[in-house]
């Protein structure tokens, strides 16, 4: 049963215009979300993260955005790069279970086109 | 960057053979995490701990146990490594207080090949 998901494996965009990645999630009890970049051979970096009381919050050309009603987030880029290309993963807490698990979904492969 | 270290960072060896993973910080971080990547799955969490000699178990935890006897240090034991755990190995480290960003910091990762 995944709790986080994340419905499209990749992803492509022009370099300039606006990245969108998605993630839904199915467990009520998540109040902290969090997205996370990759590249091959590293570690994942954390990029933005979204409280559960908010309903947006941006860094830089970094915005996630979070429809509770929905159990639904995305993380928009703009303008994107190609330094953006990675796999991006959205993950999720349920911080009141005490143990600060990430539950990750599989994630999206973007590829920013020069 | 998080000062997080895995050892080794390369690893292959033979089906039955006890395998161990060390991850090291230098955060002074309550919490530490070991993930698995796999094609297809994600990160998936096998064990973690949230202090010295306290752990607990994640959503893929079977084949593989855990000690911490150090905040700094975090080992992971394939007690007779399988070639179903040949993936990716992630140590993970969070200051786990309630209230502020519980973000979690990834080392660079351990490359485990089982023949």
């Amino acid at each position: 049963d995944q709790q986080v998901k994340q419905n499209s494996p990749s992803l492509s965009v022009q370099e300039g215009r606006i990245s969108i990645l998605n993630c839904d999630y199915t467990n009520s009890m998540f109040d902290y979300f969090l997205w996370y970049k990759k590249y091959p051979a590293e570690g994942p970096t954390f990029l933005i993260s979204i409280s559960s009381i908010k309903d947006k919050n941006e860094d830089g050309r970094f915005t996630v955005f979070l429809n509770k009603s929905a159990k639904h987030l995305s993380l928009h880029i703009v303008p994107s790069q190609p330094g953006d290309s990675a796999v991006y993963f959205c993950a999720a807490i349920s911080s009141g279970a005490g143990s600060y698990q990430l539950t990750f979904g599989k994630g999206t492969k973007l590829s920013v086109i020069p | 960057d998080a000062g997080i270290t895995q050892s080794p960072r390369h690893k292959v060896t033979e089906t039955g053979t006890p395998v161990t993973l060390r991850c090291h910080q230098t955060e002074n971080h309550r919490y530490m995490y070991w993930y698995r990547q796999d094609p297809g799955h994600g990160l998936r969490l096998i064990h973690y701990s949230y202090g010295v000699k306290d752990t607990d178990k994640g959503e893929v935890s079977d084949g593989y146990s855990v000690s911490r006897s150090k905040t700094e240090d975090f080992l992971l034991t394939l007690e007779s490594a399988t070639s179903s755990q040949t993936s990716v190995y992630f140590c993970a480290i969070s200051e786990g207080l309630a209230g502020v960003r519980n973000e979690q910091f990834f080392g660079p990762g351990t490359r485990l090949t089982v023949l």
